[in-house]
């Protein structure tokens, strides 16, 4: 079974418009890490941001939002205001403790496209 | 800052050649990572590794060698390819995980490699 599902295959947004992407893990750990990447279309991956398990509060990052939420074991990306720049593949990942952290599981990534 | 260095950027071989994939890193990781990107699969981990001299299986490491002899340098090998291992490959290296587990990859820009 796929540990982190993002069932968003591909979106397609006019500029200024807001996206979410979504991203649904699974795990039986209490203790995990949760992380988002960047792939823009020069193909280097990019760190965005890392969220624990045990802390669930929402950030923001100026146009970028996560929404973290272990009810539903989502951890959901929205972009404000989309820009050109924005189009990317997006994945999301998930590292746990009981495998001490030393493998990162990736999702199979959401691509973006922001249309002028 | 060189970061995650990856040699070469691009390589076809023919069906049952061998060769290696380098990986340096200048940022006195420990870890460091294998990772093959195909369409729709996101990241598949083939190999990683926990610190000098030492090597893991991933989720996709048959047909696949790895070497750790220096900190700095992470080696993947083919013995034999095959078609099935056309994809881009990329490298990825962090600061040691545990006990927080929260330390972001950094990656290499990938090799995109094709076998005939």
């Amino acid at each position: 079974a796929q540990k982190v599902t993002q069932a968003q295959t591909e979106i397609s947004v006019v500029e200024k418009e807001d996206v979410t992407l979504d991203c649904v893990y699974e795990t039986r750990d209490t203790t995990y890490y949760l992380f988002w990447y960047k792939q823009p279309p020069s193909g280097e991956l990019v760190f965005l941001i890392r969220r624990n398990s045990f802390d669930e509060q929402n950030e923001i990052s100026g146009r970028y939002s996560w929404n973290f939420q272990k009810s539903t074991s989502s951890f959901n990306f929205t972009i404000t205001a989309s820009q050109v720049v924005d189009s990317a593949v997006y994945f999301c990942a998930l590292s746990e403790e009981k495998t001490s952290y030393d493998k990162v599981i990736f999702g199979p990534g959401t691509s973006l496209s922001v249309i002028p | 800052n060189a970061g995650v260095t990856q040699t070469p950027k691009f390589r076809v071989l023919k069906t049952g050649q061998s060769m290696t994939l380098l990986c340096a890193q200048d940022m006195n990781h420990e870890y460091m990572y294998w990772y093959r990107q195909d369409p729709g699969m996101g990241l598949r981990l083939i190999h990683y590794s926990v610190g000098e001299g030492t090597t893991a299986k991933g989720e996709v490491p048959d047909g696949y060698n790895v070497s750790r002899l220096k900190k700095q340098n992470f080696l993947l090998g083919l013995e034999s390819a095959a078609p099935s291992q056309t994809s881009v490959y990329f490298c990825a290296s962090s600061y040691r995980g545990p006990p927080t587990g929260d330390q972001p990859q950094h990656f290499g820009d990938g090799t995109r490699l094709s076998i005939l």
